[in-house]
C-alpha cells in the first residue's frame, strides 16, 4: 500500500544537539513533499516543502530537508535545536495532480533545556 | 487575516448520538479539506471541497459521515450515529486554489470523544 513512513516516533534531545527525522514514502511517480509542525497548543503549520529543483530545501526556523529520489526519502534536519523546537513533526506527500495530503504518523520531539 | 477556525474545540458524546463539526476557512479560500487523526495513527484525508462541490470524498470512512458546504463558505461534518472508533481529532484546512503549490492552512482541530 502507498504510505509515508516516519520512524523514531518519540525523540528526546538536549538543546544544541542536532536533529534528523527520517521520512520515506512509497508512492511512484512525481510527488510533492512537505514537513508540517505542530507546536504545543497551536495549529499545524508548514515548515518547508519541495516541488522541484534543488533537492536541499530550507524552511523556517533553521530547518532544512533533503529530497533523495533514489531512496524515496525526504529527511528533516536542524543542526542545533532549541527548547522552542519541542513539537510534533509530520512528513506529508501529495501525489502530482492530486490535492490530498498523505501524512506519516509524526515524530514527537522534546528538547530539554 | 483570520485563520481557519473550527467549532467546537472539544466534543464528548455517547455512542449512537449525532455530532456536527463546523469549519470556517480563511476568507476567499475556495478549497476546503477535512482530515482526521485517530489516536496513535496518522492524519488521514477525508474529503475536499471546491467551493460548494465535493471534489474528492474518497477518504470518507462510511455513510455515517456527511459533509456539506452550502454556499461555498463554511463547512459542516456530521457524524450520525457516532461509534467508538470515530473518536479522534478532526482537522479542517483551506487553500486559495487547487493544486499542491497552494499551501493548505490548518485549523486547530476538534477533538471528538465517543463514549
Amino acid at each position: 500500500a502507498q504510505s509515508v513512513s516516519q520512524h523514531n516516533h518519540h525523540v528526546i534531545l538536549s538543546e544544541a544537539a542536532s536533529l534528523e527525522l527520517g521520512c520515506n514514502y512509497s508512492y511512484g511517480g512525481t510527488v510533492n513533499l512537505f514537513w508540517y509542525v505542530q507546536y504545543p497548543g497551536q495549529h499545524l503549520q508548514l515548515l518547508l516543502k519541495y516541488f522541484s529543483g534543488d533537492p536541499l530545501v530550507k524552511g523556517i526556523k533553521g530547518f532544512e530537508a533533503e529530497f533523495i529520489k533514489s531512496k524515496f526519502s525526504f529527511n528533516l534536519r536542524k543542526p542545533s535545536v532549541q527548547w522552542s523546537d519541542t513539537a510534533e513533526y509530520f512528513c506529508a506527500v501529495i501525489i502530482y495532480g492530486n490535492n490530498r495530503l498523505a501524512f506519516g504518523k509524526g515524530n514527537q520531539v522534546v528538547v530539554i533545556p | 487575516e483570520a485563520g481557519v477556525t473550527q467549532f467546537p474545540s472539544h466534543s464528548v458524546i455517547e455512542k449512537g448520538q449525532t455530532v456536527t463539526l463546523r469549519c470556517d476557512p480563511i476568507s476567499g479560500h475556495d478549497n476546503l479539506y477535512w482530515y482526521r487523526r485517530v489516536m496513535g495513527k496518522e492524519i488521514k484525508f477525508l474529503l475536499h471541497f471546491v467551493k460548494e462541490s465535493k471534489q474528492d470524498e474518497s477518504g470518507m470512512p462510511n455513510n455515517r459521515f456527511l459533509a456539506e458546504r452550502t454556499g461555498g463558505t463554511y463547512s459542516t461534518l456530521k457524524v450520525q450515529p457516532a461509534e467508538l472508533e470515530d473518536s479522534g481529532v478532526y482537522f479542517c484546512a483551506s487553500s486559495r486554489a487547487s493544486g499542491s503549490v497552494y499551501e493548505q492552512y490548518f485549523g486547530p482541530g476538534t477533538r471528538l470523544t465517543v463514549t
